[in-house]
């Protein structure tokens, strides 16, 4: 079946504009979370959706970024008046309860 | 310090080899162990998932956990050129997955 969708596949953006990432999570999985990879950085943890529960926003780095799960399916991550910093692939993953999460490709972000 | 530890690599090793990866952690909560494989400009794959202490094998693949030291490995038989990827090391937390900053593997033929 059908994986975990990100999009865009790339995404250059200049330095304070916004910008949108959207991910396309697994049919019937309840559980959808957004990492951050930078480079030599490993995967940081940035928000976490369970079902209809509030989100876990604990990771998100500032209050430029936003997340939002529309319907328990797709979800949006936003980040506004972008900054160099802010340059990393972006990972979504969903994952059923008590199960492994399946990963998207990312969607790299370079900010100019 | 980080709550998960891992060598960043990259690790060079010839076809055929046994290549071993490992990772270090401080929260002694954590139940569930994972590795997942990432090759460029793809998303993480789960490979091997773990649940407590012990030995798991499949294929040319076995996760060890060793919970009284805190320290997890991922051993590779038989390695081969496909196998050259980052290998990431993650444990569940309280709700989400804590990650190493992954190893970088090149097997050369």
């Amino acid at each position: 079946g059908a994986g975990v969708s990100q999009s865009p596949s790339n995404k250059v953006t200049e330095k304070g504009k916004d910008v949108e990432l959207r991910c396309d999570p697994i049919s019937g999985h309840t559980a959808l979370y957004w990492y951050r990879q930078s480079l030599g950085q490993g995967l940081e943890f940035l928000i976490y959706f369970q079902g209809n529960s509030a989100p876990d926003k604990s990771g998100l780095p500032s209050d430029r970024f936003s997340a939002e799960r529309t319907g328990g399916s797709v979800s949006t991550l936003t980040i506004q008046r972008t900054q160099q910093e802010d340059s990393a692939v972006y990972l979504c993953a969903s994952s059923r309860p008590g199960s492994p999460l399946h990963f998207g490709n990312g969607t790299r972000l370079t900010v100019t | 310090q980080k709550e998960v530890e891992q060598d960043p690599g990259p690790l060079s090793v010839p076809e055929g080899a046994i290549v071993s990866l490992n990772c270090t952690y401080s929260n002694s909560a954590f139940q569930y162990f994972m590795w997942y494989r990432q090759y460029s400009r793809k998303g993480p794959e789960l490979l091997m998932y773990t649940y407590s202490s012990g030995n798991k094998e499949d294929g040319r693949f076995t996760a060890q956990v060793d919970k009284s030291s805190k320290y997890i490995s991922l051993f590779i038989r038989d390695s081969q050129p496909s196998d050259s990827a980052t290998y990431l090391c993650a444990m569940l937390g309280t709700d989400k997955l804590i990650f190493g900053t992954g190893t970088r593997l090149q097997v050369f033929p």
